[in-house]
């Protein structure tokens, strides 16, 4: 089982929301990571995961705040966006962290802030 | 940061083969990857090769990296339809740290 999934698929919300996204693998992966990408463009890393404890803060704006509740489980809790956060917010896992990092993706979570 | 750079279109005839082509800038590269991602999807993994090789073959796809030029390929034989997309080229570095570093990416059409 190669799969990461993320709920919703589609998020709309008003930029006095609160809302929350959802992602899980069940590989054993260690290390967990959220990502940005506008259209048309790479994915920008945001957060990382490594055994449960945040260890890389890409300068996200507070707006975003993740969470790891255990090592299966990462959250990105949401709250007064702005426009230009629209975006797709992947999820991927990796085993560890360490040089080689084949990272697994989710299917992402097209969020649109209105 | 890192600089990986990607011509952005690559059009080509259903059968022909295509050769996606990247560069990088860091020296401290260990692992390239490339990745596809179709429309509205995530990012798939479709290959990997450690820097101290020239090549691997994996399949229709065949990885080249010239180490001195910091120059990566993927090479897929036998283009198919279904193979349009976008794939990116992401290195990871010798630091031990988790992060990718992804190219701009290459948007591939294939031709029917």
């Amino acid at each position: 089982d190669t799969e990461v999934t993320q709920t919703p698929k589609h998020l709309v919300m008003g930029m006095t929301n609160k809302k929350s996204l959802k992602c899980e693998q069940h590989m054993g992966h260690r290390a967990m990571y959220w990502y940005k990408q506008k259209a048309k463009k790479p994915p920008e890393l945001m957060f990382v995961y490594s055994y449960e404890k945040l260890s890389i803060n890409e300068s996200v704006p507070s707006r975003f705040s993740p969470e790891c509740p255990n090592s299966s489980l990462l959250n990105l809790h949401l709250h007064a966006l702005q426009p230009e956060d629209s975006a797709l917010y992947l999820c991927a896992s990796s085993h560890e962290p360490r040089a080689r990092n084949e990272q697994y993706f989710g299917p992402g979570t097209r969020l649109t802030v209105t | 940061g890192e600089d990986v750079e990607q011509s952005l279109f690559l059009s080509v005839r259903e059968g022909d083969s295509s050769v996606i082509n990247c560069t990088y800038t860091d020296s401290s590269s260990t692992y390239l990857y490339w990745y596809k991602q179709e429309p509205g999807a995530g990012l798939q993994l479709l290959t990997y090769i450690f820097s101290n090789m020239d090549m691997k073959q994996d399949q229709r796809l065949t990885v080249l990296l010239n180490k001195k030029d910091k120059h990566l390929s993927l090479r897929i034989a036998d283009t198919q339809t279904g193979d349009s997309a976008i794939y990116f080229c992401a290195e990871s570095l010798q630091t031990g740290a988790n992060n990718l570093f992804f190219g701009t990416g290459t948007r591939l059409t294939v031709i029917p």
